[in-house]
């Protein structure tokens, strides 16, 4: 069964230190998010991704966070310098097409978590 | 802007009980879903909603589309240990993106 696939699972890092995230999407999936989701709400979209143009990134907070799909299917989310309000789970998903049946498809998600 | 009204916040049931919990907007929706979300991993789609009126079953789970297309609800019959966990709704919005309800966390009292 297709899945999406994120790396790593777990972060630690400091406050100051730049982190990674990489996300795989499901086969054929054009479109791509990036959620943060922190502990007992609901997933909040940072990034959206139409093939490799960003489509949505009005949340992404953009002086510490970049993201981008430079071939249109894996993505890469990067937190420079990374601060303590940062800790959260951060999920990518990806859904078939832009469209009116929008089912999006979550990853395992990465738990970042800085001291 | 659009937000979801989602209740109950959290529900102790015994094994056995049937559970029902829903989502309410201000907004019209094109489209609902419903996730379940283990501790430490991500949502997974149960089920998904696409006319106002719709029933939809997944098993024991069984989701409807409110008429005014502005609610949504899910039931799950019989409840087992395995249902443990937090069940979001999420609505489809004009632009397509998702609007999230903040989450019903089912507790299963042994």
């Amino acid at each position: 069964e297709a899945e999406v696939a994120q790396s790593p699972r777990y972060k630690i890092t400091e406050k100051s230190q730049a982190v990674a995230f990489w996300c795989d999407p499901i086969s054929g999936h054009a479109t791509l998010y990036w959620y943060r989701q922190i502990l007992g709400q609901g997933p909040e979209l940072l990034v959206q991704f139409q093939d490799e143009s960003v489509v949505d990134d009005s949340q992404l907070p953009k002086d510490r966070f970049s993201a981008e799909r430079l071939k249109g299917v894996d993505s890469t989310l990067k937190i420079q310098p990374a601060e303590l309000g940062d800790s959260a789970m951060y999920l990518c998903a990806s859904s078939y097409r832009d469209s009116g049946y929008n089912e999006q498809f979550f990853g395992p998600g990465t738990r970042l978590t800085v001291l | 802007g659009q937000q979801l009204n989602q209740s109950p916040q959290s529900m102790f049931i015994q094994e056995g009980e049937d559970v029902s919990m829903n989502c309410t907007s201000s907004s019209i929706f094109n489209t609902w879903l419903w996730y379940k979300q283990d501790p430490g991993e991500g949502p997974v789609l149960l089920i998904a909603l696409y006319k106002a009126g719709e029933l939809t079953s997944n098993g024991r789970l069984t989701a409807q589309f409110g008429i005014t297309r502005k609610d949504s609800f899910l039931n799950i019959s019989a409840s087992i240990p395995s249902d443990v966990g937090i069940y979001f709704c999420a609505g489809q919005s004009f632009n397509y993106q998702l609007i999230w309800g903040a989450g019903t966390k089912l507790i299963i009292k042994p």
